[in-house]
């Protein structure tokens, strides 16, 4: 069964930071392309960041470009985001997301962390 | 990169059909055949529904479809069941600059 479940939320204060891992099992995981989707409370749902099968190519959102790195460790089966300088707007439920082998979709979803920003 | 625009809300009753829409630009949906569907029920994992516009993945049932003309694509429900009622996302590849645009996402009640 694919799986994918994140870990490493919490709250922090503004200008904090924090690191989500994401362990991945059931798909050959060193071969698939990896995202982090997130949701604020109430809101919709938000592409953030895209990394492909290597760790050579990644992509983020104008949101948080320069303050989130996406990175992953094939030989763990495990995909990363460290968030540094957190503002309040980046509280949210935080997805990892396998891209489908079609391409252009996520067909995996992990239940998500919360990560609140709050002082 | 602003969201795709989808009604707030639709509603039906059982065994009826409900559609979503969701609209965008020529940079986005209308630019790329690869529009996407999203089941969201609170608390859950999203699942996805459709991809490349029209595609049903193996386990989705046939009642959902999708579509698109143009900007805008679109999710039908037929022969809605309770389970339905949920959340759902469109999303649409919009070049390698920004990459996904998600919609507004709809909350499709069952009365």
């Amino acid at each position: 069964e694919v799986q994918v479940v994140e870990s490493g939320g919490g709250l922090v204060q503004p200008g904090g930071s924090l690191s989500l891992s994401c362990a991945a099992s059931g798909f050959t995981f060193f071969s698939s392309k990896m995202h982090w989707v997130r949701q604020a409370p109430g809101k919709g749902l938000e592409w953030i960041s895209y990394i492909d099968s290597s760790g050579r190519a990644i992509t983020y959102a104008d949101s948080v470009k320069g303050r989130f790195t996406i990175s992953r460790d094939n030989t763990k089966n495990s995909l990363y985001l460290l968030m540094n300088s957190l503002r309040a707007e980046d509280t949210a439920i935080y997805h990892c997301v396998r891209e489908g082998v079609e391409n252009y979709n996520f067909d995996s979803w992990g239940q998500g962390t919360l990560v609140t920003v709050s002082s | 990169q602003s969201a795709l625009t989808q009604p707030r809300s639709v509603s039906g009753s059982p065994g009826q059909s409900v559609s979503i829409s969701c609209t965008g630009s020529s940079s986005d949906v209308g630019g790329y055949n690869y529009v996407s569907w999203y089941q969201h029920h609170p608390g859950k994992a999203p699942k996805l529904l459709i991809h490349d516009v029209s595609m049903r993945p193996s386990g989705v049932p046939d009642r959902f479809s999708g579509s698109k003309s143009g900007n805008t694509a679109s999710l039908t429900i037929s022969g809605l069941q309770a389970d339905d009622e949920a959340d759902y996302y469109c999303c649409s590849f919009a070049g390698s600059y920004h990459p996904y645009v998600f919609g507004t996402g709809t909350k499709v009640t069952v009365l």
